[in-house]
């Protein structure tokens, strides 16, 4: 089945700083989503991308589908306490997701 | 109402105990799964099930044994527990496979000792 690398693994910023997380595929992905994870709880969707350079934005995330549509992105502006968690990327081809980002942010 | 509901929420138990994980979605959607979350965070899919039938079996000890008796239930029964096996077991669902959205359950903490 397809591969989908994510990196990084870890990111610790300073609130307030700027956080991205990018998603790699070996293989063209149909359609691409991202989900996050708040420590102890469960993965909940944020966005699905579809067309090739798709750009998406809520509030402070922007998301983006590359061109040949095999990687992704995830960018926070100005992080907040409460974006802490861990940012997945999903190739849903055959339901495999990326290893996830883990974000801290330090008040 | 939850969308995803599994039970128990927190199991622990003993290496070669046998037990089971229920979960049941209200969302009327075809396709169920069961993903297992490690220490480091991995979301590995073990199962997927349409309308009942088994469409993704990844490489899973036999040991573990999903059921789905319909479309809104999918259970997973697990055999001669191992250390191995503590994780975060997530069941979810989606209303087809392939570009729809998943919804996941709350988890189930599994610990063997």
């Amino acid at each position: 089945g397809q591969q989908v690398m994510q990196i990084p693994q870890y990111q610790h910023v300073q609130e307030g700083e700027d956080f991205t997380t990018y998603c790699n595929s070996s293989t063209t992905l149909s359609n691409i989503q991202w989900y996050k994870q708040r420590p102890g709880g469960h993965p909940v969707f944020l966005i699905q991308l579809v067309k090739s350079g798709e750009v998406k934005k809520q509030k402070r995330l922007t998301f983006q589908f590359g061109e040949a549509k095999k990687n992704s992105s995830l960018h926070i502006t100005a992080t907040q306490t409460t974006d802490v968690g861990t940012y997945f990327c999903a190739g849903l081809n055959d339901m495999r997701f990326g290893a996830g980002t883990r974000l801290t942010v330090k008040p | 109402d939850t969308a995803v509901s599994q039970t128990p929420k927190y199991l622990v138990t003993q290496m070669g105990n046998d037990k089971s994980i229920k979960c049941e979605q209200n969302l009327g959607h075809d396709t169920m799964y069961w993903y297992k979350q490690d220490s480091k965070k991995f979301l590995k899919i073990m199962f997927s099930y349409n309308n009942k039938e088994l469409i993704i079996n990844e490489t899973v000890p036999n040991r573990f044994s999903p059921k789905s008796p319909d479309k809104a239930h999918l259970n997973l029964h697990i055999n001669s527990l191992e250390l191995g096996d503590s994780a975060v077991y997530f069941c979810a669902s989606s209303q087809a496979t392939g570009w729809n959205t998943i919804y996941f359950g709350e988890g189930s903490w599994l610990t063997v000792v």
